[in-house]
């Protein structure tokens, strides 16, 4: 089946400063999503993207769905201690079988050290 | 509006038991899902179903069974529990899925152990 790469796995980094985190998949997709699950919740929608090239915001966080339809990154700008969790990529193919289904990655788990 | 709620939170069971996992969803959803959430795996579909009456397999469907009988409900269940089933589960809803879109809303999980 379709994977995708997550990366990195993890990371500390500082209050304040910013994070990036990406997705990279061996095919294309229609659809990237992006989830953050806190510990002992369900993960939660943070941004869709619908289209290549597409850049959405929404507040600190800004996606962008990559030109080749096989990438995406989010990015965090000035980090706070609440934005710790674990981060997912997710991906939908393109129409036909399975595009109902999701394509998870592993998650970045992200620390923010006050 | 709830969203996604599941029952129970927390169970544990003895190996051969069997149990019932229920989803719930006010959203009005066509689609829902269900999936398994294990340390360095990521979230695994188990099975799905696409509307009222109507289920299908997932990536990991071994040992589970699921039934749509309405359309804002969808059971899990569990005939003859085993300690590999032991596992975070999640359900999720999505709207019916046009050109790709699916935005899979998730509830808060039901953490299993088999003993």
């Amino acid at each position: 089946g379709q994977q995708l790469n997550q990366s990195p796995q993890s990371m500390f980094i500082q209050e304040g400063e910013d994070v990036s985190m990406n997705c990279t998949s061996s095919s294309i997709f229609n659809t990237w999503l992006w989830y953050k699950q806190d510990p002992g919740e369900g993960p939660v929608l943070l941004i869709a993207l619908y289209k290549a090239g597409e850049l959405t915001s929404n507040g600190r966080l800004t996606a962008q769905f990559g030109i080749t339809r096989k990438d995406s990154f989010l990015n965090i700008s000035a980090s706070i201690p609440s934005d710790v969790g674990i981060y997912f990529c997710a991906g939908t193919p393109p129409s036909g079988a399975g595009s109902y289904q999701l394509t998870f990655g592993k998650g970045t788990k992200l620390s923010v050290i006050p | 509006n709830a969203g996604v709620t599941q029952t129970p939170k927390f169970r544990v069971l003895k190996t051969g038991q069997s149990m019932t996992l229920l989803c719930a969803q006010d959203m009005n959803h066509e689609y829902m899902y269900w999936y398994r959430q294990d340390p360095g795996m990521g979230l695994r579909l188990i099975h799905y179903s696409v509307g009222e009456g109507t289920t299908a397999k997932g990536e990991v469907p071994d040992g589970y069974n699921v039934s749509r009988l309405k359309k804002q409900n969808f059971l899990l269940g569990l005939e003859s529990a085993a300690p590999s089933q032991t596992s975070v589960y999640f359900c999720a809803s999505s709207y019916s899925v046009t050109s790709g879109y699916n935005e899979q809303f998730f509830g808060p999980g039901t953490r299993l152990t088999v003993l």
